[in-house]
């Protein structure tokens, strides 16, 4: 069975463009998850799906970010205009739907802003 | 909120030392403990988990023990190999639904030598 996969896994981008990190998530897991850990801090909660529906999205940073899950599939993370504290790793997890279940991750998309 | 403290890193042993890494937590109610693990170049990994007061996780000669009198889910293993050298995350979940999202300490990392 495929885990959780992200793309692409690392990014380079400038000050100012657009980024777009895609996740599927493990086949039949209702929840998405999206983390973020920036320059070795705590990795941070940033929203939660059940299916494509938004349950929690308290850990945005900005209305520079935006995350979609159409179709309760897969989901995208949208950064714009991009700016350099954006950068670091985005986790993507995921969970079937009983809130006992482990939290399964991806391998994180590396994003550097310069 | 929710908040979870681990020992700052990095920590360096010799092969074959035992290995304790703190974490301690504050949360209401009944959180899930769980450490997760981050090898280098790869993806994080649920090492192991607890969900209630006395559990012992336990996977891979790593143990720990949710303690509920002193709010505390350290991790320790008796001997450490080289390929237990990453980066080792301690993580609360508290339920389902808005609450079902993990929190993370900063994460403490081994280095484990000849």
């Amino acid at each position: 069975e495929a885990g959780v996969t992200q793309f692409p896994s690392h990014s380079v981008i400038e000050k100012g463009q657009t980024v777009t990190l895609r996740c599927d998530p493990i086949s039949g897991h209702d929840n998405l998850y999206w983390y973020r850990r920036v320059m070795g801090k705590e990795i941070k909660f940033l929203l939660h799906f059940v299916k494509e529906s938004k349950q929690d999205e308290s850990g945005m940073p900005n209305n520079r970010f935006l995350a979609e899950r159409t179709g309760g599939t897969y989901s995208t993370l949208k950064v714009q205009p991009a700016e350099l504290e954006d950068s670091g790793v985005y986790f993507c997890a995921s969970s079937q739907a009983s809130s006992g279940n482990t939290i399964y991750f991806g391998e994180g998309s590396w994003l550097t802003v310069v | 909120g929710d908040s979870v403290t681990q020992m700052e890193g990095p920590v360096t042993l010799s092969e074959e030392a035992f290995l304790t890494i703190n974490c301690t937590y504050t949360a209401t109610g009944y959180p899930s403990l769980f450490w997760y693990v981050q090898y280098p170049g790869e993806g994080l990994q649920l090492l192991l988990k607890a969900t209630k007061a006395d559990d012992k996780g336990s996977n891979k000669g790593f143990e720990a023990t949710y303690r509920k009198e002193t709010t505390s889910f350290h991790l320790e293993k008796g001997s450490v190999q080289v390929s237990d050298s990453a980066v080792y995350f301690c993580a609360l979940k508290r339920g389902g639904g808005t609450a079902s999202k993990l929190t993370f300490g900063t994460g403490t990392r081994l280095q484990v030598t000849l």
